[in-house]
C-alpha cells in the first residue's frame, strides 16, 4: 500500500529565506509524486509533478523538487521565500495500478512565511 | 474555464438530515473523485468513478453515496448527517486518473450540528 510522510507539520521561514518542505513516501510500484498547494478557504493547485522524467522537478511560483528513489523523497524547495507562498502543502503519491486508490495524500505541512 | 464546480459551498445540517453536494466538471474527464479533509490528516478518498454509471468506495465510504450518471456531474449524498461528517469535502477530476494531475473543486465546509 501507499503511504506519504510530510516530517514537519508546521515549517516558519523569513521571508527572502529559502523553504524545505519535506516528503518520503512508500509504494509498490513505480510511483508518481504530486505537491498541492492550499492557500486559507481554498481549493488545491498543483505546484508540480513527477512522472517518471527528470528528476528534478520545476514547478510554478519558483517550487521545484527532486526524485529520489533511493531515499524514497521528494522533498520540495524554493531558493527564496515570498509572504503569498504561506500556505498548507501537501505530498500526494500515485502508482497508478490500482485505480481506485490513485492518490494518497501527505497530512500536509504548514507554511509560514515572517516578514 | 470552469474547471471543477462545487455547490454549496457553506452548510450547516442537523443530526439526521441528508443532503446532496453538487460537483460539476467541463474537461470531460473520465475520473472523479470525492475526498474530505481532516486538520493534520491531509485529504482522504470518499468514492470515486472511472466513467459513467461505475462507482466504487474509497478509503472512508460510510455514510456516503454515490451516483454518476453523466460524465460531468458527480453527486455525493449523506443519507443521515452525523457530527463526525463535519469536514471540507472537495472533489477532483482527472484524465485517466494514477499517473496524471487531479483538478480540485473549491470546497464544500459542512457542519453537522
Amino acid at each position: 500500500a501507499q503511504s506519504v510522510t510530510q516530517l514537519d507539520s508546521h515549517v516558519s521561514v523569513s521571508e527572502g529565506t529559502p523553504v524545505l518542505l519535506r516528503c518520503n513516501y512508500s509504494s509498490s510500484y513505480s510511483p508518481s509524486l504530486f505537491w498541492y498547494v492550499q492557500h486559507p478557504n481554498k481549493g488545491l493547485q498543483l505546484l508540480l509533478k513527477y512522472t517518471s522524467a527528470a528528476t528534478l522537478v520545476k514547478g510554478i511560483n519558483g517550487f521545484e523538487a527532486e526524485f529520489k528513489k533511493s531515499e524514497t523523497s521528494f522533498h520540495l524547495t524554493k531558493p527564496s521565500a515570498h509572504m503569498s507562498d504561506a500556505a498548507e502543502y501537501f505530498c500526494v503519491v500515485s502508482d497508478g495500478d490500482n485505480y481506485g486508490q490513485n492518490f494518497v495524500f501527505g497530512p500536509g505541512t504548514r507554511l509560514s512565511v515572517l516578514p | 474555464n470552469a474547471g471543477v464546480t462545487q455547490t454549496p459551498k457553506f452548510q450547516v445540517l442537523k443530526t439526521g438530515q441528508s443532503m446532496t453536494l453538487q460537483c460539476a466538471q467541463d474537461m470531460n474527464h473520465e475520473y472523479m473523485s470525492w475526498y474530505r479533509q481532516d486538520p493534520g490528516m491531509g485529504l482522504r478518498l470518499i468514492h470515486y468513478s472511472v466513467g459513467a454509471g461505475i462507482t466504487d468506495q474509497g478509503e472512508v465510504p460510510n455514510g456516503y453515496n454515490v451516483s454518476r450518471s453523466t460524465t460531468e456531474d458527480f453527486p455525493l449524498r449523506l443519507l443521515s448527517a452525523a457530527p463526525s461528517q463535519t469536514s471540507v469535502y472537495f472533489c477532483a477530476s482527472s484524465y485517466q486518473g494514477g499517473h496524471t494531475e487531479a483538478f480540485f473543486g473549491q470546497g464544500t465546509r459542512l457542519t453537522v450540528v
